[in-house]
């Protein structure tokens, strides 16, 4: 059983520019969520996609936005980057999308824009 | 809102000293609550979980109890190792969502 893989791990992109962040979910499980770790933070929830739809949404501007795929797997797109994008950000899986249901999280991609 | 404070860190401890990483909530409805651990470049692993008032979690030597009565879900190990040196974050999710609201994390340091 494979766990949960995110591409890339490291990116560098410019003010202004655009960037897509991949993740594999663990196999069987039809729920991912993102979140963004800033420096010294604590992970803030982004969204959480359920069998390819939205499922809820953190406080994030509309800039932010996902995909999930028929496969499970997602990507998470952040359009007009801002210096303050800059920070970890983490895909996690999980079985469903019920609460109390373990996730499982990915080593992250650390975004740094400049 | 829902939130999670944890203790400032870092918390610097020798190795086999007690360890007590202090994490108190505020929350709509009956929380579960959770601990995740981060080591140095890599993402969060599940430490241990609690799902109901009085409940105990507890994993690798490392215990938190549920207590709805001081809203607090500390994390405890008796006598920690240097490869316990990692980040340690306190989360809760509400009754019927999967999303995690987390702590600022507290990083533990372990000298030999």
């Amino acid at each position: 059983e494979t766990g949960v893989t995110q591409s890339p791990t490291h990116l560098i992109k410019t003010r202004g520019q655009q960037v897509t962040l991949r993740c594999s979910s663990q196999s069987g499980h039809n729920t991912v969520s993102w979140y963004q770790q800033a420096l010294g933070q604590g992970p803030q929830f982004i969204f959480q996609y359920y069998r390819e739809e939205e499922n809820g949404r953190g406080n994030f501007p509309p800039r932010f936005s996902g995909l999930q795929f028929p496969n499970y797997s997602s990507e998470l797109n952040v359009n007009a980057l801002e210096l303050d994008d800059s920070a970890l950000y983490l895909c996690a899986s999980s079985l469903t999308v019920l609460t109390n249901t373990e996730a499982f999280f990915g080593q992250g991609t650390r975004l740094t824009v400049v | 809102g829902d939130s999670v404070t944890q203790m400032e860190g870092p918390v610097t401890l020798s190795e086999e000293a007690c360890l007590t990483i202090n994490c108190t909530y505020t929350a709509t409805g009956y929380p579960s609550l959770f601990w995740y651990v981060q080591y140095p470049g890599e993402g969060l692993q599940l430490l241990l979980k609690a799902t109901k008032a009085d409940d105990k979690g507890s994993n690798k030597g490392f215990e938190a109890t549920y207590r709805k009565e001081t809203t607090s879900f500390h994390l405890e190990k008796g006598s920690v190792q240097v490869s316990d040196s990692a980040v340690y974050f306190c989360a809760l999710t509400v009754s019927g969502y999967s999303t995690l609201t987390f702590g600022k994390g507290t990083m533990l340091l372990v000298s030999p």
